[in-house]
């Protein structure tokens, strides 16, 4: 067990640039989580899948982005048109399947948006 | 819709004294619910959690919570806190269904020699 591991582990990047991190999630995981936590907040929840099938997103979760999980292993999240609004740590999260799990997170990914 | 409340962002104790971090929860049914520790540069690390049964859970590093329903809370604490234990600790609730976590704003502990 290696545990949730996270890349890039940090990312500048400047205003209208696309940025994708990855999230590979402890094996076996089924449930992947991805949360945003800015300075003085406590995360927040942007969406989550259940294997590959993207069950709920937030309204955080604008159209510029998007979250996948091809065949229920690791995750991608993309945010296209970076604004300097989206600059947080995006952390990911996985945990075996029921809302009773414990969610084990990984380190996070520091997006500075210029 | 689910709300975490954490009373007190910053906490300043001595080592050994007791410390109690407040969190409060809103709720139309009974959550999950969730203690959650972030040391300095490190990711989130679960402390302790309430699912069912027991009101009073214990968790790592000596800490305990108990679940009061009817005053929606969800205090932590620890009878003799270590230098160790200086982080930021995050309160979180999730609904019975999705199990996505709704976080508190944290709480700073800071412990003194």
């Amino acid at each position: 067990d290696t545990g949730v591991s996270q890349n890039p582990r940090h990312k500048i990047t400047k205003r209208g640039q696309n940025v994708t991190f990855r999230c590979d999630p402890i094996s076996e995981h089924n449930r992947l989580y991805w949360y945003r936590q800015t300075l003085g907040q406590g995360p927040e929840f942007l969406t989550y899948f259940q294997n590959e099938a993207q069950l709920e997103k937030s309204r955080l979760l604008s159209d510029r982005f998007s979250a996948e999980r091809p065949k229920g292993s690791f995750s991608t999240l993309e945010i296209q048109r970076t604004e300097q609004g989206d600059s947080a740590m995006y952390l990911c999260a996985s945990s075996l399947g029921q809302p009773t799990d414990t969610q084990y997170f990984g380190p996070g990914t520091r997006l500075t948006v210029l | 819709a689910q709300s975490v409340t954490q009373l007190g962002s910053h906490v300043s104790v001595s080592e050994g004294a007791l410390v109690l971090l407040r969190c409060n929860y809103s709720s139309s049914v009974p959550p999950y619910l969730f203690w959650y520790v972030q040391y300095p540069n490190q990711g989130l690390q679960l402390l302790l959690k309430y699912t069912t049964g027991a009101t009073l859970v214990k968790g790592i590093n000596g800490f305990e919570a108990e679940f009061n329903k009817s005053q929606t809370s969800f205090h932590l604490r620890k009878p003799s806190v270590h230098i160790s234990d200086t982080a930021e600790y995050f309160c979180a609730v999730s609904d019975r269904s999705q199990g996505n976590l709704i976080f508190g704003k944290g709480t700073k502990l800071s412990v003194k020699p």
